[in-house]
């Protein structure tokens, strides 16, 4: 059974500084796609980032990016010069398909705390 | 363009009782997703509906059920309820095409049962 892991249920992080979130996983499959959404107080989840496993080259969007390891199944999300909006939690997230469904897999989630 | 629309926002019910909770998905999006979410649980998949059929169901009682109307927009129902159901329950939806489809989630329905 596919599974995700997030090892850290609380991080913080200065204003401007860099952090990291770490996600393992566990799947069988060779092709699949992974993603980070956050979910600040209003409880919206956002989507962060997403990358597909069949790409070597790690995605990208402004300060955020991920490590890709996929031999490792470690995803994790690395977000730069951090800003005070970006405390919330961040869920790892992996997209299970099965018979043409497809379904979301959650870790656990990590609460990001921004100092100023 | 509008988004996930989830309605209502807050409920309160009382053990025993049944509720019905309701999703507009974005427009063109035929897939609708529901998920509950509890601090204990984290996030767990319901189910999963693409034009009005039912793909995928995750394990929770008969207790639970959806459906979908041919506008794609989703109600699910939870009869006979218990105090554990009390839970912040999200809606998603996408495209619903393997592959390259991606879920928006709406603002959930927090539902307490006292």
């Amino acid at each position: 059974a596919q599974t995700v892991t997030q090892s850290q249920p609380e991080m913080s992080v200065q204003e401007a500084e860099t952090v990291t979130l770490s996600c393992t996983y566990d799947t069988s499959e060779s092709d699949y796609y992974l993603f980070w959404y956050k979910q600040p107080p209003s409880r919206q989840m956002i989507l962060v980032i997403r990358q597909e496993a069949y790409k070597q080259q790690n995605a990208t969007e402004n300060r955020f990016s991920v490590n890709f390891q996929k031999a490792a199944k470690s995803f994790s999300l690395k977000i730069s010069d951090s800003q005070l909006g970006d405390a919330a939690m961040y869920f790892c997230a992996y997209r299970l398909t099965q018979g043409g469904s497809e379904k979301l897999v959650f870790g656990k989630g990590t609460k990001l705390t921004v100092n100023p | 363009k509008a988004g996930v629309t989830q309605t209502p926002r807050y409920l309160i019910k009382t053990r025993g009782q049944q509720v019905t909770l309701s999703c507009s998905p974005i427009s063109g999006h035929r897939s609708v997703s529901w998920y509950q979410q509890t601090p204990g649980q984290g996030l767990q998949f319901l189910f999963e509906y693409f034009s009005e059929t039912q793909r995928n169901k995750g394990n929770f009682p008969g207790r639970f059920s959806g459906r979908q109307f041919s506008n794609s927009r989703s109600e699910m129902n939870v009869s006979t309820l218990e105090l554990g159901d009390s839970a912040l329950y999200l809606c998603a939806s996408s495209l619903g095409r393997f592959g390259n489809t991606e879920a928006f989630f709406g603002q959930g329905t927090r539902l307490t049962v006292v």
